[in-house]
C-alpha cells in the first residue's frame, strides 16, 4: 500500500549547517508530495510541494526535489537557523481520497 | 481572519462514553479534512470532505467513529464507546478546494482526547 518513511529524529545541528531530512515514499501513479512544519506552539503548516518528477519544491530557503527513480523527496536546506527549529512532516497524496503523513523529524538548531 | 478553529482544545472522558469533536474551518474553504495524532506517531488521515459529501470512509479507525459536515461549513467527527487507544490528538484541516492550486491544507490546533 501506500507509504511515506522519513529519517527518525531527532537531528541536531548548529547554526549555518546544512541540512538533510530523508523522505522516500511507496505510491502507484503520480502522486503528489508534500513537506509540512509545525513550529512550536503552531498549527501545521505547508512549507512546500511537488507535483510531478523533476518538480522542485522552494520555500524559506528550503527545497525539495520529487525523484521518481528513486521515489525520494528529500529536504534540503543550505544553511538552517535557529528559528527553524520544528518538526518536519513528508507526506503523500496519491489520488484525492487519501492523505499519507511521515512520523515527523525534530530539528534542533543550536546557536 | 480567522484561521480553523477546533473544540474543545482538551477533553477528558471516561471509557465508553461518546465524545464529539468540532472543527470550524476556514471561512469559504470547501475541503475539511480529519487526522489522528497518537503520541509518538506520525499524522493518520482519517477521512475527507468535499462539501458535506465525504466520498470515502474508509480512514475510520472502526465503526465507533463517524463525521459529518453541515452546511458545507462546521464539522463533528464523533467517537462512541471511547477506548484508551482512541486517546490522541485529533486535528482539523481545510483547503479552498481539492486541485494542485487550492489543495494546501490549514491546520487548526487540534483537540486533544484523554480516555481513561
Amino acid at each position: 500500500g501506500d507509504s511515506v518513511t522519513q529519517m527518525e529524529g531527532p537531528v541536531t545541528l548548529s547554526e549555518e549547517a546544512f541540512l538533510t531530512i530523508n523522505c522516500t515514499y511507496t505510491a502507484t501513479g503520480y502522486p503528489s508530495l508534500f513537506w509540512y512544519v509545525q513550529y512550536p506552539g503552531e498549527g501545521l503548516q505547508l512549507l512546500l510541494k511537488a507535483t510531478k518528477a523533476d518538480d522542485k519544491g522552494s520555500n524559506k530557503g528550503f527545497e525539495a526535489t520529487y525523484r521518481k527513480e528513486t521515489t525520494s523527496f528529500h529536504l534540503e536546506k543550505g544553511s538552517v537557523q535557529v528559528s527553524d527549529s520544528a518538526v518536519y512532516f513528508c507526506a503523500l497524496r496519491p489520488n484525492f481520497n487519501k492523505f499519507y503523513f511521515g512520523s515527523g523529524t525534530k530539528l534542533n538548531v543550536k546557536p | 481572519g480567522a484561521g480553523v478553529s477546533q473544540s474543545p482544545s482538551n477533553k477528558v472522558t471516561e471509557k465508553g462514553k461518546d465524545v464529539e469533536l468540532r472543527c470550524d474551518p476556514i471561512s469559504g474553504h470547501t475541503a475539511l479534512y480529519w487526522y489522528r495524532q497518537s503520541l509518538g506517531q506520525g499524522l493518520e488521515f482519517l477521512i475527507y470532505f468535499q462539501g458535506n459529501s465525504a466520498p470515502d470512509k474508509s480512514g475510520l479507525p472502526s465503526d465507533r467513529f463517524s463525521a459529518e459536515r453541515t452546511g458545507g461549513s462546521v464539522s463533528t467527527l464523533t467517537i462512541q464507546r471511547t477506548q484508551q487507544e482512541d486517546s490522541a490528538v485529533y486535528l482539523c484541516a481545510s483547503s479552498f478546494g481539492l486541485l494542485w492550486d487550492q489543495e494546501t491544507q490549514y491546520f487548526g490546533p487540534g483537540t486533544r482526547l484523554l480516555v481513561l
